[in-house]
């Protein structure tokens, strides 16, 4: 099935420094999301972009929907361990289906 | 937050028999069931759409008659994987559509691991 691209497929970092992940699609979406995934867990909603251009913070996320519409990143400030885990992106559409990423894995050296 | 659960959280089968996985939205009604897959290390790959009291719409490579899913009540879906084989083998995971905010939720996931 269709996937966006995202990338970077993976990321070790010292706890402190700052994260920056995108996803880029060859269509258009009416929603990007952002959902972070932990061993054994289904996904967790992290943040909902709704309009081209839209910014939007969740504590030290900050997501962007990018204008074109094909396109976000997601920035995560001043990394903590507990951030760890695979974070995937997705488009939406009008259908209600999300199309996923193929996830980028974060790991954080305390 | 809304609240989903399913159920089992694991299961492990021999190959041939069926396996019946539970999905509940537990504070919120939900029109719309979507299921996915998810291999080791891989993304989520929607396998089907469910509306309350009609049938799936499956995707592209997905067997429908292998993946039968009910969704007989707006807080509970059901996807059976019968006669179950190791490649069966993966994560599912349900969500849930909230009609009213429009907005999709994500059970915990089964492990189903085939013999």
């Amino acid at each position: 099935g269709q996937q966006l691209n995202q990338s970077p497929q993976s990321m070790f970092i010292q706890e402190g420094e700052d994260v920056s992940m995108n996803c880029t699609s060859s269509s258009i979406f009416n929603t990007w999301l952002w959902y972070k995934q932990e061993p054994g867990e289904g996904p967790v909603l992290l943040i909902a972009l709704y309009k081209a251009g839209e910014l939007t913070s969740n504590g030290r996320l900050t997501a962007q929907f990018g204008i074109t519409r094909k396109d976000s990143f997601l920035n995560i400030s001043a990394s903590i361990p507990s951030d760890v885990g695979i974070y995937f992106c997705a488009g939406q559409r009008n259908t209600g289906k999300l199309i996923f990423g193929q996830g980028t894995t974060l790991q954080v050296k305390p | 937050g809304a609240v989903v659960s399913q159920h089992p959280s694991w299961v492990i089968c021999k190959s041939g028999t069926s396996v019946k996985i539970e999905c509940r939205s537990l504070d919120f009604q939900a029109t719309t069931m979507f299921w996915y897959r998810q291999f080791p290390k891989q993304s989520l790959m929607l396998m089907a759409t469910s509306n309350e009291g009609s049938k799936a719409t499956y995707e592209q490579g997905v067997e429908k008659d292998k993946f039968l899913i009910n969704h007989a009540s707006l807080t509970l879906s059901t996807l059976t994987v019968t006669s179950a084989h190791p490649e069966d083998s993966s994560f599912y995971i349900c969500s849930p559509l909230a009609g009213v905010t429009d907005t999709q939720y994500f059970g915990p996931g089964t492990r189903l691991t085939v013999l």
